[in-house]
């Protein structure tokens, strides 16, 4: 295991379409949490996992937006219905109970033309 | 709320020269951590240094090394003699307990530092 594990690493779609994310988060990292960021940004905090349940949302994910861990090991982040907002690089990161800090994945840069 | 303020857009720095960046925050906390993290063109965000709130003395990572000021809640970064691979974009990032203790990141907007040979 070498660290957070996003795919894909790019994503091109047409708007209207549903898009898929993947996160493999370090094992035995029972928290994890979606960002979003946009050029010459920082990061947005989207939402967070403990294990699977999901314990906080950012009035940034709209209805359109919806994550899942489920079993508490990966988690995966769709958005239906793709807007030229949404694109964006998505990042997630996943940290131990013991929070120290957060490690972070490639992310996912997604355009919507 | 808490918020972090980056309001150096863009530094630069000579190879092996020192550079510093600024970043000030916004809290009620008490138990909290801060950090800075770099984002080369790859994009993956690398964490550089972390500073625990209590503790007094100042972390220190090989050539980067920070100047925590908690009463005046000022965290800076100083990058001792610049490399060509420092030139990123540096976030600065507050860590608190938030609501139910989930330890969400707040960020800076970012500087995005270039380093000239």
């Amino acid at each position: 295991d070498t660290g957070v594990s996003q795919d894909p690493r790019h994503k091109i779609t047409k708007r209207g379409q549903n898009v898929t994310f993947r996160c493999d988060p370090i094992s035995e990292h029972n928290r994890l949490y979606w960002y979003r960021q946009t050029l010459g940004q920082g990061p947005e905090f989207l939402t967070y996992f403990q294990n699977e349940a999901q314990l906080e949302k950012s009035r940034l994910l709209s209805d359109r937006f919806s994550a899942e861990r489920p079993k508490g090991s990966f988690s995966t982040l769709e958005i239906q219905r793709t807007e030229q907002g949404d694109s964006a690089m998505y990042l997630c990161a996943s940290s131990p109970d013991r929070w120290t800090e957060a490690f972070f994945g490639q992310g996912t840069r997604l355009t919507v033309v | 709320a808490q918020t972090v303020t980056q309001s150096q857009p863009e530094m630069s720095v000579q190879e092996a020269e020192t550079v510093t960046l600024s970043c000030t925050y916004d809290t009620s906390e008490s138990d909290y951590y801060l950090f800075w993290y770099k984002q080369p063109p790859s994009r993956q965000m690398i964490l550089v240094i972390r500073q625990e709130a209590y503790k007094q003395q100042n972390a220190t990572e090989n050539r980067f090394s920070v100047n925590f000021q908690k009463a005046a809640k000022s965290f800076s970064l100083k990058i001792s003699d610049s490399q060509l691979g420092d030139a990123a974009m540096y976030f600065c990032a507050y860590g608190g307990g938030n609501a139910g203790n989930n330890r969400k990141l707040i960020w800076g907007l970012g500087t995005s530092l270039a380093v000239n040979p």
